[in-house]
């Protein structure tokens, strides 16, 4: 099984900033076979990339990722208010699907 | 438009069994696979499973031991998941989500999500 490390588990940043966010890989994630979801209470996760660097449809273009094998990065170019939430890393290069522990966005 | 709507709230005894329902419109239901998810109270989200029902491919998470069955009843255009042997680690908010491509890759749809309790 893949395990997936995000890093930080908390980010503290206000509107305007920008921010990184990170997913390490226990093995490498054949083809970029990574995903990238946001999660706010009470909602379902929302897709916002994948492939490693396909955004969903809908998806600002301030959301974008960049790495390969064992380490990928999310980064929102500018927070806007509605960005601040859950974010998970996902691989689905393998028989079993694993997520991160998720990336906690919050407003400073 | 693409929707997953699931079943309501249930609460269950430990040793008992759960079934959630999704109920999937918008798209041709045998073209793509039915995820299952959980999330346990302050835990990451955990896959379950997925089952296609136009190819008649399932894959369970090994985290399970046997205690999942993704049945998909193509009349119905309905997925269900039942989980057996319930225990107190079991009570979280369940979801269905659509595969994007049919064959177990990342989902882009999602529905509202269950929450079972498991309490005695």
């Amino acid at each position: 099984e893949i395990v997936l490390t995000q890093s930080p588990d908390t980010l503290s940043l206000s509107p305007g900033e920008r921010a990184t966010l990170s997913c390490r890989a226990s093995q490498s994630v054949g083809s970029g076979y990574l995903a990238w979801y946001q999660h706010k209470p009470g909602q379902a996760p929302r897709l916002l990339i994948s492939g490693a660097s396909s955004r969903a449809t809908g998806i600002p273009d301030r959301f974008s990722v960049s790495g390969s094998g064992t380490d990928f990065t999310l980064t929102i170019s500018r927070l806007e208010p509605e960005d601040f939430a859950v974010y998970y890393c996902q691989q689905y290069g393998s028989l079993f699907i694993t997520f991160g522990q998720g990336t906690r966005l919050e407003i400073k | 438009q693409v929707q997953l709507v699931q079943s309501g709230a249930e609460v269950k005894k430990p040793g008992a069994s759960a079934r959630v329902s999704c109920k999937a419109s918008g798209y041709t239901f045998n073209n793509y696979a039915i995820h299952w998810v959980r999330q346990a109270p302050g835990q990451r989200l955990e896959w379950m499973g997925w089952s296609n029902a136009g190819s008649g491919n399932t894959k369970y998470s090994q985290n399970f031991q046997g205690r999942v069955t993704i049945t998909m009843d193509t009349s119905a255009t309905t997925a269900y998941m039942d989980l057996s042997s319930l225990k107190s680690e079991d009570t979280a908010v369940y979801y269905c989500a659509r595969d994007a491509y049919g064959f177990g890759w990342f989902q882009d749809y999602w529905g509202q999500g269950t929450l079972v309790i498991v309490s005695s």
